[in-house]
């Protein structure tokens, strides 16, 4: 069975920084693009950013381009999100989800995890 | 970017009945790359259709996904409570991925 388990979120001020990190189990995690998705409180999905299995190809969302960056150790199943320069409109849960394809190309999400909670706010 | 448009936004059946949601694209998808998802109070989305019309592992077959282009259409042929949640769309056509706003299905 596939399992992801998400930790990290915190309560931080505007300007903090925060890593997350997804271990992923139950499946060969080097053969399977990692993604970020979030959702601000009450409000809808949003793809935050994506990395392929071997880790050479990272993209994304306009909106987080230079503040996050993702990057993944596939010796320890794991997954990261380091969030520099945090904004108040980055408050979500923010969600690991599991690509069916290696390719550093963002397809669908075939499992996902229970997500943590980031609150940014002074 | 693709813009997703779901309808209606809330959805209000009784068990037993069908339900038909909508999903329309600002521009037409590439192979038909569009999901959906559910996702119940408290918890994280679970993927039910890929590629248009592909029922994922484990979704029952009362699930069912059709169109092409622009026009999607999620449709759940025996409702049961356990329906009741809120469904979203993705594109992953186009670059970036993109999801809808969702459709809440409350279950009368």
């Amino acid at each position: 069975e596939v399992q992801l388990l998400e930790s990290g979120g915190d309560l931080l001020q505007p300007g903090g920084s925060l890593r997350l990190s997804c271990v992923g189990s139950g499946f060969s995690f080097n053969n399977y693009a990692m993604n970020w998705v979030r959702q601000a409180p009450g409000k809808g999905l949003e793809w935050v950013s994506g990395i392929s299995g071997g880790g050479a190809t990272k993209n994304y969302a306009d909106s987080v381009k230079g503040r996050l960056t993702i990057s993944r150790d596939n010796s320890k199943n794991t997954v990261y999100l380091q969030m520099n320069n945090l904004r108040a409109d980055d408050t979500a849960v923010y969600y690991c989800a599991k690509d069916p394809n290696t390719s550093g190309r963002t397809d669908y999400f075939d499992s996902w995890g229970q997500g943590t909670l980031v609150t940014v706010s002074s | 970017e693709i813009v997703l448009t779901q309808s209606p936004g809330t959805l209000s059946l009784s068990p037993g009945e069908r339900a038909t949601l909508s999903c329309r694209a600002s521009q037409s998808i590439s192979s038909n790359y569009l999901a959906w998802y559910r996702q119940k109070a408290g918890q994280a989305p679970r993927l039910l259709i890929y590629g248009a019309s592909s029922r994922a592992t484990g979704t029952p077959d009362r699930f069912s996904g059709s169109g092409s282009g622009t026009d999607f259409t999620l449709t759940i042929s025996r409702l049961e409570p356990e329906d009741l949640a809120v469904y979203y769309c993705q594109q992953y056509g186009s670059s970036p991925t993109s999801f809808g706003q969702g459709t809440k299905l409350e279950i009368k």
